[in-house]
């Protein structure tokens, strides 16, 4: 049974560029949050996906924003990237959104130059 | 909102218990969950409680819950060296919608 997966693992860009990130869910999961993480911080949400639609948002400028398929996969799309957006991007995924416990993919490294 | 801390450092010896430690603000708090992240990867889960509980034991791991103090504790029995890590605990609940509030994580160094 696979569990979340993320590509890429790393990515380097410049500032002003655009960046997409993917995750594929777990199986049997049909929720996708996505969630940033600063070095030496703990995470921080960034939105959550359920039924192709963004459910819930956190603190974020519009520069992020998401997508889900049909197979509950989902991308992180980044415009304009700064320096301060270098960070791990971590995807969660779960079931039915809400409660269910959130289990995570082993994230993005982002480094804007 | 939601506030989480956690003390940044702890260092044991092998074969010594852990004690990690968490505080929060918001009484709320559904399920509190507890996870575990290894240099340079994913957040693995370790264990979770659930709010109208005191305590959890898994194993090695307890969880203990004092909802009046709201203060939440992970206990690691017999510490070893590949418990090494950088230890988050995280809270839901209806206030936060589908979205886990974290702290910023201890990390734990265990000397041989």
């Amino acid at each position: 049974d696979a569990g979340v997966t993320q590509s890429p693992t790393h990515l380097i860009k410049t500032r002003g560029q655009q960046v997409t990130l993917r995750c594929s869910p777990k199986s049997g999961h049909d929720t996708v949050s996505w969630y940033q993480q600063a070095l030496g911080q703990g995470p921080q949400f960034i939105f959550q996906y359920y039924e192709e639609e963004e459910r819930q948002r956190g603190n974020f400028p519009d520069r992020f924003s998401g997508h889900q398929f049909p197979n509950y996969s989902s991308e992180l799309n980044v415009n304009a990237l700064l320096l301060g957006d270098s960070a791990l991007y971590l995807c969660a995924s779960s079931f039915r959104a809400g409660a269910d416990t959130q289990y995570f993919g082993p994230g993005t490294r982002l480094t804007v130059l | 909102g939601e506030d989480v801390e956690q003390s940044l450092f702890l260092s044991v010896r092998e074969g010594d218990s852990s004690v990690i430690n968490c505080t929060y603000t918001d009484s709320s708090s559904t399920y509190l969950y507890w996870y575990k992240q290894e240099p340079g990867a994913g957040l693995q889960l370790l264990t979770y409680i659930f709010s109208n509980m005191d305590m959890k034991q898994d194993q090695r791991l307890t969880v203990l819950l004092n909802k009046k103090d709201k203060h939440l504790s992970l206990r690691i029995a017999d510490t070893q060296t590949g418990d090494s890590a950088i230890y988050f605990c995280a809270l839901w609940g209806d206030n936060q919608g589908g979205k886990l509030i974290f702290g910023q994580g201890t990390e734990l160094s265990v000397k041989p």
